[in-house]
């Protein structure tokens, strides 16, 4: 399984644009990228996935490079409540395994 | 969206009892579901892949006697932490995934476990 590595922390302020860059070297053809969102004492929350070029949702928008080696997640206007623990994860979706290997998350605080 | 729901949230009992974790996945079927544990400040650990009608795989390190996991439908895996004790105490979480289509796998809320 292709191993991630991402910031222990940032810091950020309201309103300001965050990006959390995620290396995944080893990342393999039929791997997705995908990242959660943990808050204390709750399970992790998707946020966003995506295989190559770029994903935006309502959240989010995800930034894959054709090499797809790292990607980018970025969280346009931060608020207060999206201090979290964020996970890059890579694994594949096809078949019925994809298990998930969580590396150790970055923590964003944001600040008033 | 699709839901995972976990229960309970929250154990507390003695050392030497058996506790029960169930996870259901709400509005999808998920032929695995997966068991992890998350110690404070730490990222979650994966502990199990749980396969239906079949036996679960262990990760590493991860006693199989220990920790029974039982996944009779699609819809619902079991964790059994046998003989607690305060060692076991920690967050487990279960995730699921739609089985047969490009979703992202969904968590449960996670069930704290206190053993005294």
């Amino acid at each position: 399984l292709a191993k991630t590595t991402q910031p222990i922390s940032m810091d950020s302020y309201e309103g300001q644009e965050v990006n959390i860059t995620c290396s995944h070297n080893n990342i393999a053809t039929n791997d997705y990228i995908t990242w959660y969102q943990q808050f204390p004492s709750q399970g992790p929350r998707f946020i966003i996935q995506g295989y190559k070029t770029k994903v935006t949702n309502e959240v989010a928008s995800l930034f894959i490079p054709a090499d797809r080696k790292s990607s980018t997640l970025s969280l346009p206007r931060v608020s207060l409540s999206d201090t979290a623990v964020y996970y890059c994860l890579v694994g594949a979706l096809s078949g019925n395994t994809g298990k998930l290997i969580f590396g150790q998350g970055t923590t964003l605080q944001v600040k008033p | 969206g699709a839901v995972v729901s976990q229960h309970p949230s929250r154990v507390i009992c003695k050392s030497g009892t058996s506790v029960k974790i169930e996870c259901r996945s709400l509005d999808f079927q998920a032929t695995t579901m997966f068991w992890y544990r998350q110690f404070p400040k730490q990222s979650l650990m994966l502990m199990a892949t749980s396969n239906e009608g079949s036996k679960a795989t262990y990760e590493q390190g991860v006693e199989k006697d220990k920790f029974l996991i039982n996944h009779a439908s699609l819809t619902l895996s079991t964790l059994t932490v046998t003989s607690a004790h305060p060692e076991d105490s920690s967050f487990y979480i279960c995730s699921a995934r739609d089985r047969g289509s490009l979703q992202p796998q969904h968590f449960g809320d996670g069930t704290r476990l206190s053993i005294l």
